[in-house]
Formats: structure tokens, sequence, C-alpha cells
């Protein structure tokens, strides 16, 4: 069955260095996510991206953040100057469709931790 | 947005007993809510869901409701088997998903 796929399982970062984690979604969806989980906390939606554009961000998606489909295949979020509070497991997501009522299915993660 | 409030948080059952999980969720604009289960150390694994024109749906041993009008829905898991012992996780929107909070459930063999 396909799957998303992250890159790397763990990225460890000095705090106000740039970060890119990496991402690839099933190969016939449209719909790309990031969501954050805060360890023992909720998953909580970051960004939705559509056609190149972002769709929809949350407040936590401020101007540190950015995303990307540099190729076919790839999704990134970069995380401009990390600070000690975006230590969290980032997940990335797909859907095939995205009016909202479509399965996502979440890769692995990726667990970032900033020192 | 939308609020989505999940209980219990933890819970823990006897091998062969049922696990119901409820949540709430504030927008009644939402449409979709599906369940995800969270293993240690792995993404959330879609399990089931349902859509706002379906009151009931089921599959194998697990089986969701939805009530509309008091903007509640359940997961409700029967015949506990020791591998259901994850994390599970309702979500609910209409243009995107907010998750609960989480359960943890133990099925205690």
């Amino acid at each position: 069955e396909p799957e998303v796929t992250q890159t790397p399982s763990h990225q460890v970062t000095q705090m106000g260095q740039e970060v890119i984690l990496r991402c690839v979604p099933i190969s016939n969806h449209l719909y790309f996510y990031w969501y954050r989980q805060i360890l023992g906390q909720k998953v909580e939606f970051l960004v939705s991206f559509y056609n190149n554009e972002i769709s929809e961000k949350s407040e936590i998606f401020d101007d540190q953040f950015s995303v990307e489909r540099p190729d076919g295949s790839n999704f990134t979020l970069k995380i401009r100057s990390t600070k000690l509070e975006d230590s969290a497991m980032y997940f990335c997501a797909s859907s095939r469709e995205g009016n909202g009522n479509q399965p996502q299915h979440f890769g692995d993660g990726t667990r970032l931790s900033i020192l | 947005g939308e609020n989505v409030e999940q209980h219990p948080s933890t819970l823990s059952v006897q091998e062969g007993d049922s696990a119901v999980i409820k949540c709430t969720y504030s927008d009644s604009a939402s449409n979709y809510f599906p369940w995800y289960k969270q293993e240690l150390g792995k993404g959330p694994q879609l399990i089931i869901d349902i859509r706002s024109n379906v009151g009931e749906k089921k599959d194998q041993r697990i089986a969701v409701t939805l009530n509309k009008t008091a903007k509640h829905f359940s997961l409700h898991i029967t015949e506990t088997q020791p591998e259901d012992s994850a994390v599970y996780f309702c979500a609910g929107g209409y243009q995107k998903v907010t998750f609960g909070t989480g359960t943890k459930l133990q099925v205690i063999p």
C-alpha cells in the first residue's frame, strides 16, 4: 500500500539555525499538509498546500515557516530560524482531494530537537 | 474555528471487553470525522471515518456513531485485543480537520 515517507526521522539542530524537513507524499495525491505534535499533546494543523500554493495555514505557521514543492515528488517544510519551542514531531500528510472530507494519510514524522 | 473535545484521556480495559471513546465538536459546518490510531513512534493511522450524511459506520470490530444534533461522535471497539493498545485521536472539520486531545487505550491481557 502506498505511503507517505518523511526524512530524516530525527533532526537535531542548534537554536537559530535553519532546518528543512522533507516528505514524499503518495504519488497520486494532490493535497499536502504539515502538522506538529508537541510531546504528549494533540496533533496541530500547520498548513495545507495545493497546486503550488498555500491553501490554508494556522496561527502557528508564522513568517519563520515556509513550504515548497521543489519537484514532482518532494514536499518540504522549512523553519528559518529555529526556536526551542519548535521542538516537536512534525508530520506530513497527503490526500487525493482537499475538500476537507477526504482521508489524509500521514507519514511517521520527523522528530525535531532544538538545542 | 472548530474545537474538538475528547474523553477520556486514558482508558484501560480487559482483553475482550469493549472500549468507547467520545468526542464533541463545536462547528455545525463540520462534515467529516476521521479517527486515527497512533502507535509509539509512528504517525497517525486512519482507522475509520464518517461523514455527516451518515449516522453510523462499522468496519469489523470498529464502529463510529455520529449525532449531528448534539454535535458528538464516538468510537466503539469491540472484543479488544492487546494490539489495540495505542493513542486514539478523533478529528472533525469542514475544509480542514481539527484533532482532539487523544485517548491512551490500554488493553490488559
